[in-house]
């Protein structure tokens, strides 16, 4: 089974503090991509990584950057977090080939105050 | 831009009850299309992906139809119990494959 991880299931940063958010699936797949999730405005795409070191931009990449430094791993860097950030972070992956199907993490529930 | 859409976004029905979910989208040159499931705090469980190629897919109590001519899916779920209670989510792959875009979910409510 096609497991993807993430380090934290809750986490409370301060406003200004440099948040880290970690993500790891162990199925080699190429493809990996950060959401976030807020009431009513459903999921959107932060950003996403087509192979190592490499990065693209999502719907909404303001305030975040990202890390890709091994293939199983794709960090989510909030440079200084803000209320606004509050939300669910969700991680996925996928092969970057045949159905593309997208695995999701359990979720990290980031409360910033 | 794909839009999604996803009525009704919420629904409450007594156990036992057969019902349908539906999804709509506006571009019809998907890759894919996946229905997923989602408890509250959670992440997303995937309960069927169906492939451009296809016309649905099944497992179990569930299924799932595309139709990309109309840009609408559908997901039937047969003798609802109490334990499928969650929001259930449509998303579709851009034409490339590599892109999800989400609809906004319908809530379930199956009452014992």
């Amino acid at each position: 089974d096609v497991k993807v991880t993430q380090s934290s299931r809750y986490l409370v940063k301060r406003t200004g503090e440099k948040v880290f958010l970690e993500c790891v699936q162990d199925m080699d797949h190429e493809n990996m991509f950060w959401y976030r999730q807020d009431p009513g405005l459903g999921l959107r795409l932060i950003y996403f990584s087509y192979d190592v070191k490499m990065k693209e931009k999502g719907d909404i990449p303001e305030g975040y950057s990202v890390s890709r430094e091994k293939k199983e791993r794709f960090s989510l860097i909030l440079e200084s977090a803000s209320t606004n950030q509050t939300s669910m972070y969700l991680c996925a992956s996928s092969f970057s080939r045949g159905s593309y199907e997208q695995y999701f993490g359990p979720g990290t529930r980031l409360t910033v105050t | 831009k794909q839009e999604v859409t996803q009525i009704p976004a919420a629904l409450s029905v007594p156990e036992g009850e057969n019902l349908v979910l539906n999804c709509s989208f506006t571009d019809s040159a998907i890759y894919n299309l996946q229905w997923f499931r989602q408890d509250p705090g959670k992440g997303l469980t995937s309960l069927l992906l169906i492939q451009s190629s296809q016309r649905e897919q099944t497992s179990g109590r569930l299924n799932a139809s595309l139709d990309k001519s109309s840009g609408r899916s559908t997901l039937y779920i047969a003798a609802s119990q109490p334990g499928d209670s969650a929001t259930y989510l449509c998303a579709v792959y851009n034409n490339a494959g590599n892109m999800l875009t989400f609809g906004g979910g319908t809530r379930l409510m199956v009452k014992p």
